[in-house]
């Protein structure tokens, strides 16, 4: 199993430009997460989804849209790029509403700087 | 979710265990007590987590004391690849989407 993978790894990005993230699993996991990360700083919950279908709004949702058609991907789009939105962008996912837990599967990361 | 409060960083010299605590005293009932760990410029990597009883797994042992508003987690022979940022995470296995939240972690040092 691949696990999560992201799309791209690295980006640079002029303000105002646009640019859509993927995160793909394949645990079947129900539940799906986009983190950002700054320097120095711990992961901030962007937006996450319960399934396919669904998403919802996390801690630090501005500027960021997401999409999750299939249940093995979710989509962050970054419709006009500002330079606040340099960062290491995190995708995540977990087990769906049996489990008793939440241990969270991680991606690789996508480094991307908006000049 | 109960917050949690950890020392910003800690040495431990190669071979030996390492003690991570954290505090978490407004902890409830039905919450969890997470940990992960952030290898530098890697995505978070799950370590253990725990209830009320102590628990171990092939990574780390978990202590949660009887009152749950402390706990401590351990890696048996710190190595150097165990360098990192490690985060105690507490939250309830209920709620819509169970996300963690992360504060800022202890940044371990592991010392040749």
């Amino acid at each position: 199993n691949a696990g999560v993978t992201q799309t791209p790894k690295f980006r640079v990005l002029k303000t105002g430009q646009s640019m859509t993230l993927l995160c793909a699993q394949d645990m079947n996991h129900e539940y799906m997460y986009w983190y950002r990360q700054d320097p120095g700083m711990g992961l901030r919950l962007i937006h996450y989804s319960v399934g396919e279908g669904t998403t919802a709004k996390g801690e630090v949702p501005d500027g960021y849209n997401v999409s999750r058609l299939k249940k093995q991907n979710f989509l962050l789009g970054l419709e006009s790029a500002a330079p606040s939105q340099t960062s290491v962008y995190f995708c995540a996912s977990s087990h769906g509403a049996g489990a008793s837990y939440n241990e969270q599967f991680f991606g690789p990361g996508t480094r991307l700087t908006v000049l | 979710d109960a917050k949690t409060t950890q020392p910003p960083s800690m040495d431990c010299a190669e071979g030996r265990a390492a003690n991570l605590p954290c505090n978490h005293s407004t902890i409830s009932g039905n919450e969890y007590v997470y940990w992960y760990r952030q290898i530098h410029s890697q995505g978070p990597q799950y370590i253990i987590h725990g209830l009320k009883n102590n628990e171990t797994n092939e990574m780390a042992s978990l202590i949660i004391t009887e009152d749950r508003k402390s706990s401590t987690l351990i890696l048996p022979h710190a190595t150097l690849r165990d360098t990192a940022v490690y985060y105690c995470i507490v939250r309830g296995s209920s709620g819509s989407a169970r996300q963690l939240t992360f504060g800022s972690g202890t940044q371990l040092t592991v010392l040749p």
